[in-house]
């Protein structure tokens, strides 16, 4: 199964950028990149995905490397509210079935 | 449209015991997945389906049982509880298996003495 890495935590301070890294160095041509996270005694919540080209929603952007071996979580101006474990997640039909496979996520603490 | 809906939201249960937890989605999809959360852990995947009628293994299927008669249910059973399942479960479904958002209940918080 193809892994991600994340750094275990960061920090940031409210209403400022952050910038949540994945490294997916195997990453197989099929792979979707997924983000979700999970706010504290909640379920996960989606944030955005993609394959190849960036993405933008309301929630967050989504920065693919060219060669796809690492992405970029972009939240553009951080809240309270955005305190959560983010999990990078590679999703494939192919070699995977579909499965959402979690790792350990980053924590993101934001300082008011 | 409730999303996804999962019952009980807590329960207790006697070493033993046998109980059915419930999952149902009405979004029409065809995935849906089981996971257990343990204190401070990450999500593990129990057993998932990708249709009726199909259901597969995840990550730390022993002790579970899943079975998918119908899209919008994905019951899991504890056939004999033991305390090394007390956890957080949380049920999962998307339109398909790679390229949607997958949705999340709310969990069930499982504890087994």
């Amino acid at each position: 199964d193809a892994k991600t890495t994340q750094p275990n935590s960061m920090e940031s301070n409210e209403e400022e950028p952050v910038h949540l890294p994945c490294n997916h160095s195997t990453i197989s041509g099929t792979d979707y990149i997924h983000w979700y996270r999970q706010l504290p005694s909640q379920g996960p919540e989606y944030v955005i995905h993609g394959l190849t080209s960036n993405v933008n929603n309301r929630m967050a952007s989504l920065a693919i490397a060219e060669d796809r071996k690492s992405s970029t979580l972009i939240l553009h101006r951080a809240t309270l509210r955005d305190a959560a474990v983010y999990y990078c997640i590679l999703r494939d039909f192919y070699n995977q079935g579909g499965k959402l496979i979690f790792g350990q996520g980053t924590e993101l603490s934001v300082k008011p | 449209n409730a999303g996804v809906t999962q019952t009980p939201k807590f329960q207790v249960l006697k070493t033993g015991q046998s109980m059915t937890l419930q999952c149902a989605q009405d979004m029409n999809h065809e995935y849906m997945s089981w996971y257990r959360q343990d204190p401070g852990m990450g999500l593990r995947l129990i057993h998932y389906s990708v249709g009726a009628g199909i259901t597969d293994q995840g990550e730390v299927p022993n002790g579970y049982n899943v079975s998918r008669s119908t899209t919008e249910d994905f019951p899991l059973r504890l056939l004999s509880a033991a305390p090394s399942q007390t956890s957080v479960y949380f049920c999962a479904s998307s339109y398909e298996q790679t390229n949607t958002e997958a949705f999340f209940g709310q969990g069930t918080r499982l504890t087994v003495v």
